[in-house]
């Protein structure tokens, strides 16, 4: 089952903040993130895991609530290469793959 | 090196033809993925190799055939494929299928494909 995000899009002005936020009705053992600019391939930003190990870049950052099942991405002072579409994709019980979200498009403007 | 690389780039093919996507990596990795996109949608799974046996089928129709000569390779065998069809195909690798932090998967620039 596909988890959900929200916003469905964002606008900012560079420097200001963000949070995209992905939920699930199963329970997860992770949570991955991409950014897909347009054109371009999906590029890894974040995994989270059941337990609080995480993996990503540095000035990204995200949390992962596990009871609840929800997962938020956080970009703090955006920048315009922040722009593209943001999607959590989730992997649930013994199926070891991803389930990616309806994405997020977040636009920077200078 | 850390690309996964995908050919053709695009792909125009009548819906009696029989085509080929092509995706490789050297990085070790022993899971591949087949994904499709929709334009403004997100990527769709549709097969997984691990260590070079199919493990994962989304329930894709027969139209579509996977195939994994090696490790680094994977293929996507199109035939009688429809307009529906027509969308940008994702491939990706990871580490392996287990899951934990090794799990990032790495995605190609993947291969437009227009059926008429």
């Amino acid at each position: 089952q596909q988890p959900v995000q929200s916003p469905q899009a964002v606008i900012l002005r560079e420097g200001e903040d963000a949070v995209i936020n992905c939920s699930s009705s199963k329970a997860l053992y992770s949570v991955h993130w991409y950014r897909q600019k347009h054109g371009e391939a999906p590029v890894f930003l974040m995994i989270l895991l059941k337990g609080g190990e995480q993996k990503g870049h540095e000035k990204i950052s995200a949390s992962f609530n596990e009871k609840k099942q929800q997962s938020s991405l956080y970009l703090t002072a955006s920048q315009l290469s922040y722009s593209g579409t943001y999607f959590c994709g989730t992997e649930s019980g013994s199926a070891r793959q991803l389930t990616f979200g309806s994405g997020t498009q977040l636009t920077v403007l200078p | 090196d850390t690309e996964v690389t995908q050919t053709p780039k695009h792909l125009v093919m009548g819906m009696t033809n029989k085509k080929s996507l092509k995706c490789e990596q050297h990085m070790g990795h022993r899971a591949m993925y087949w994904y499709k996109q929709k334009a403004k949608k997100p990527p769709e799974l549709m097969f997984v190799y691990s260590y070079e046996k199919l493990s994962i089928n989304e329930s894709v129709p027969s139209r579509f055939s996977p195939e994994c000569p090696n490790s680094s390779l994977l293929n996507l065998h199109l035939h009688a494929l429809q307009p529906e069809d027509s969308a940008l195909y994702l491939c990706a690798s990871s580490q392996d299928v287990a899951g934990g932090v090794y799990n990032e998967q790495f995605f190609g620039p993947g291969t437009r494909l227009t059926v008429l």
